[in-house]
């Protein structure tokens, strides 16, 4: 069935350096790709989003890359901060209606 | 981004009581709200899908007569756990997107402990 999946369950990152996670989607219809920062106790934090029609789109300090080649998706955080330090997930929106399908998460850890 | 509000925030009931979660989209009109709970340490689990003024629709496994959903207008949806018991406890979250489909943005989760 439809699946979102990432590649490093854990990520324990310098500050100062970039960070680089990953995520594997499974369904080629998906059009939609969201990177949510989830800090604990807390609902998941919108960060940026790429529509399929895009291979790159640039934030604050981040970047999210997709190649529907390989059906790949990955977040760059540039210059890491402690604040960063959260779980990410990447969410796709497929092609069952307007739902998104989550990954199984990437902790970030910064080391001072 | 858009801002979408969930209260409470945190929830200790007894076995047997019902809770009530409410979450609401402050600065636009959410055509969609979203249910999820996520465990300890795991990614969210989509419980189920509530279009303004329809019936909720249940993703496979959840029970809809255990949490009853309501989304009465563009800016509010209700979850209530009815019957609490234990193995509810979970972190509950909502999400709500507008009209344009772009994004999907996420309440504060709200914390239910069931005892």
């Amino acid at each position: 069935g439809e699946s979102v999946g990432l590649h490093l369950p854990t990520l324990s990152v310098q500050e100062g350096d970039n960070s680089i996670i990953n995520c594997a989607y499974s369904n080629s219809a998906s059009d939609y790709f969201i990177w949510y920062k989830q800090e604990s106790g807390k609902g998941p934090q919108f960060i940026i989003d790429i529509r399929s029609n895009m291979d790159k789109r640039q934030g604050q300090r981040v970047t999210v890359l997709l190649n529907k080649t390989v059906k790949h998706l990955s977040l760059q955080i540039a210059a890491t901060q402690p604040g960063d330090s959260a779980v990410y997930f990447c969410a796709e929106n497929g092609a069952a209606g307007n739902k998104l399908t989550f990954g199984g998460g990437t902790r970030v850890l910064v080391k001072p | 981004g858009a801002v979408v509000s969930q209260h409470p925030s945190r929830v200790i009931c007894k076995s047997g009581t019902s809770v009530k979660i409410e979450c609401r989209s402050l600065d636009f009109q959410a055509t969609t709200m979203f249910w999820y709970r996520q465990f300890p340490k795991q990614s969210l689990m989509l419980m189920a899908t509530s279009n303004e003024g329809s019936k909720a629709t249940y993703e496979q496994g959840v029970e809809k007569d255990k949490f009853l959903i309501n989304h009465a207008s563009l800016t509010l949806s209700t979850l209530t756990v009815t019957s609490a018991h234990p193995e509810d406890s979970s972190f509950y979250i909502c999400s709500a997107r507008g009209w344009g489909g772009e994004g999907a943005f996420f309440g504060q989760g709200t914390r239910l402990t069931v005892v």
